[in-house]
């Protein structure tokens, strides 16, 4: 089953709006990385956060991790045409840390 | 560096048909990790390695085999293609198999099983 839900599903702004993208989990994590993916390509890997941190910049990118809700947030300011994508969530597991699970996703229209 | 590259893009199979798919990755990466993508389901883990000459099952393991012979390669096998595994591939690497390691994917190989 999958560990991350993000919500919403879907997202369509203009451009220069800010875009906010949440995740939900259902276990205890180390860590939470939040991925792109354009359409018809691979993932990228945007930015990571640890169970002990509250949030990180990256450019226009701010994650946040709320462990006590289980759930993470990631905010785009000042969004672009190029911003449009898929965004995943994945978390590792505190027993299995071998691997990454991933969210279902969530799809980012940018409007010019 | 080429990064993660996945051999073939794209493959139209019928039904019972075998193949190999292969993932190659020059970053000297210890994990490679097997996904499948199917709309609105997210990546779901097929099967991982942690190093050369291992593998493990992930999530979705059944009807798929892999193997882990040289530590840049990573094959996915389909013995007897079905059409429930028409999807697309992500083959991934990763330094280290730790959560706080970030994964390289490749470009995907999107597969139709008739």
């Amino acid at each position: 089953s999958q560990q991350g839900e993000e919500d919403p599903q879907a997202l369509s702004i203009q451009e220069g709006e800010n875009a906010t993208m949440n995740c939900s989990y259902k276990t205890s994590i180390n860590n939470l990385q939040w991925y792109r993916q354009n359409s018809g390509r691979g993932l990228v890997h945007l930015i990571l956060i640890r169970s002990n941190e509250r949030e990180k910049h990256s450019g226009r990118l701010r994650v946040t991790l709320d462990t006590s809700k289980k759930s993470s947030s990631l905010l785009i300011t000042a969004s672009r045409a190029a911003d449009t994508a898929s965004y995943f969530c994945a978390t590792d597991g505190s027993y299995n840390t071998d691997k990454l699970i991933f969210g279902t996703g969530t799809r980012l229209q940018v409007f010019p | 560096n080429a990064g993660v590259t996945q051999t073939p893009k794209f493959r139209v199979l019928k039904t019972g048909q075998s193949m190999t798919l292969l993932c190659a990755q020059d970053m000297n990466h210890e994990y490679m990790y097997w996904y499948r993508q199917d709309p609105g389901m997210g990546l779901r883990l097929i099967h991982y390695s942690v190093g050369e000459g291992t593998t493990a099952k992930g999530e979705v393991p059944d009807g798929y085999n892999v193997s882990r012979l040289k530590k840049q390669n990573f094959l996915l096998g389909l013995e007897s293609a079905a059409p429930s595994q028409t999807s697309v591939y992500f083959c991934a690497s990763s330094y280290g198999g730790q959560g706080n390691n970030e994964q390289f994917f490749g470009p995907g190989t999107r597969l139709t099983v008739l």
